[in-house]
């Protein structure tokens, strides 16, 4: 059973732009959950998505949005980068929510804010 | 708000040398505490899910534990194939906030 990918593995953007991640969960996973990693703040929950439908939400700005399509593949959406936007964008999928007993997360998306 | 705290921050053990990883954690209400390995260029990996005060699980060469205010993750006998990061993380009843993630331990085996 292939695990869940990630892509881009890696993204270089200047400041100011915007960029767009992408994720496929498991086969029969119907949730993903985003999370930002960096070595300052280590792993932060970004959002929950469930059978299209956002269930939970971190504390992020509104800079950051996702969205999931009926195949519960996911994208979330950073406008406006920053500097401190730079990190590893994480993705897990569950077969329900919430369940992260059963969380399989991707590689991840190495992002660089220049 | 719920927090969660891991010490150290690194270990270097010789292989063989038991040790102990400490996770202590604020939280409204413990609905469960995770334990992740994440392994350099990798997702973590998931390890053990705890529920209530007293619980214990072992998997191979690690054992967690949990008390109302702390969990330990117990290495005996480490190989460097164990050397990872180690991730503590904790879900509230409710579970709106996604898990609040500590930090981790960044643990190296030598052999």
């Amino acid at each position: 059973k292939a695990g869940v990918t990630q892509t881009p593995r890696y993204l270089i953007k200047t400041r100011g732009q915007q960029v767009t991640l992408s994720c496929s969960p498991i086969s029969g996973h119907r949730s993903v959950s985003w999370y930002q990693q960096t070595p300052g703040q280590g792993l932060q929950f970004l959002f929950e998505y469930f059978s299209e439908t956002q269930r939970n939400k971190g504390n992020f700005p509104g800079r950051f949005s996702g969205r999931q399509f009926s195949n519960s593949r996911s994208e979330m959406n950073v406008s406006t980068l920053e500097l401190g936007d730079s990190a590893l964008y994480l993705c897990a999928s569950s077969p329900t929510t919430p369940s992260y007993n059963e969380q399989f997360f991707g590689p991840g998306t190495r992002l660089t804010v220049l | 708000e719920d927090q969660v705290t891991q010490s150290p921050e690194a270990l270097r053990l010789q292989e063989g040398e038991s040790s102990s990883l400490n996770c202590s954690y604020t939280v409204s209400g413990l609905r469960g505490l995770f334990w992740y390995r994440q392994d350099p260029g990798k997702g973590p990996e998931f390890l053990f899910t705890l529920y209530s005060a007293g619980e214990e699980k072992e998997k191979e060469r690690l054992k967690a534990t949990l008390t109302k205010k702390e969990s330990f993750l117990h290495i005996t006998a480490p190989k460097p194939e164990d050397s990872a990061t180690y991730l503590c993380a904790v879900q509230a009843r409710g579970g709106a906030d996604g898990l609040t993630f500590g930090k981790g331990t960044h643990l190296i085996i030598q052999p």
